[in-house]
């Protein structure tokens, strides 16, 4: 199995422009996870899907940040606008069941806002 | 609500000794706790979990208790490597979410 892939893998992007980062479960795990990993805060969990459908999104900062996961296979995080604060690592990870099992984590997303 | 942390922000040990990493939490006893390996630019790893009615979990080099008394959860690497140098994650499951602590960053000296 090709693990939970994300991309980009780095991202440099401008104060105010829109940004998606991307994530490809594991295959047949029915649960999703977004977290943001800072030096200040650690790894911080964002939102959480099961079966596709949003559980938990009250770890997402304000309304300039938007999960979506059409289907099974694909989930996207979306920051809009954009702002210095913002930088920070993103992982995606996934399980079988929620997070009762072994979390599973993509290699993460590189953010740098400038 | 419910804060898990680890201590050291950093340890250092000398090859060939035990490692031993500390997680403590507040208020109520999590069902579990998880214990993850991180390595510079990548994803974490998990490593073992333990739960509530477990003392003590083994995999090869590595032990994990939990002692819920004490709140805390010890994480020991015996025989260390210079290999085994990484970021160590702990996570305590409750809510139905997994929180993490902010990590300690080992390093075995040769």
């Amino acid at each position: 199995d090709a693990g939970v892939i994300q991309s980009p893998r780095h991202e440099v992007t401008e104060m105010g422009q829109e940004v998606t980062l991307r994530c490809k479960p594991i295959s047949g795990h029915n649960s999703l996870f977004w977290y943001r990993q800072t030096m200040m805060r650690g790894l911080e969990l964002l939102i959480y899907f099961n079966n596709n459908v949003p559980i938990d999104d009250s770890g997402m900062p304000e309304d300039r940040f938007s999960a979506k996961m059409p289907n099974a296979s694909f989930s996207t995080l979306k920051i809009q606008p954009s702002e210095p604060r913002d930088s920070a690592v993103y992982f995606c990870a996934s399980s079988l069941f929620r997070a009762r099992d072994t979390i599973y984590f993509g290699e993460g997303s590189w953010l740098t806002v400038v | 609500s419910q804060k898990i942390e680890q201590n050291s922000e950093a340890l250092n040990i000398q090859e060939g000794k035990t490692a031993t990493l500390t997680c403590n939490y507040t208020n109520y006893s999590p069902a579990y706790l998880q214990w993850y390996r991180q390595d510079p630019g990548r994803g974490p790893v998990f490593l073992l979990l333990i739960r509530e009615n477990e003392k003590e979990k083994r995999k090869e080099r590595l032990k994990v208790t939990f002692d819920t008394t004490l709140k805390q959860s010890l994480f020991h690497i015996t025989a260390s490597q210079p290999a085994d140098s990484a970021t160590y994650l702990c996570a305590q499951f409750g809510n139905e979410k997994l929180t993490f602590g902010t990590g300690t960053r080992l390093t075995i000296i040769p």
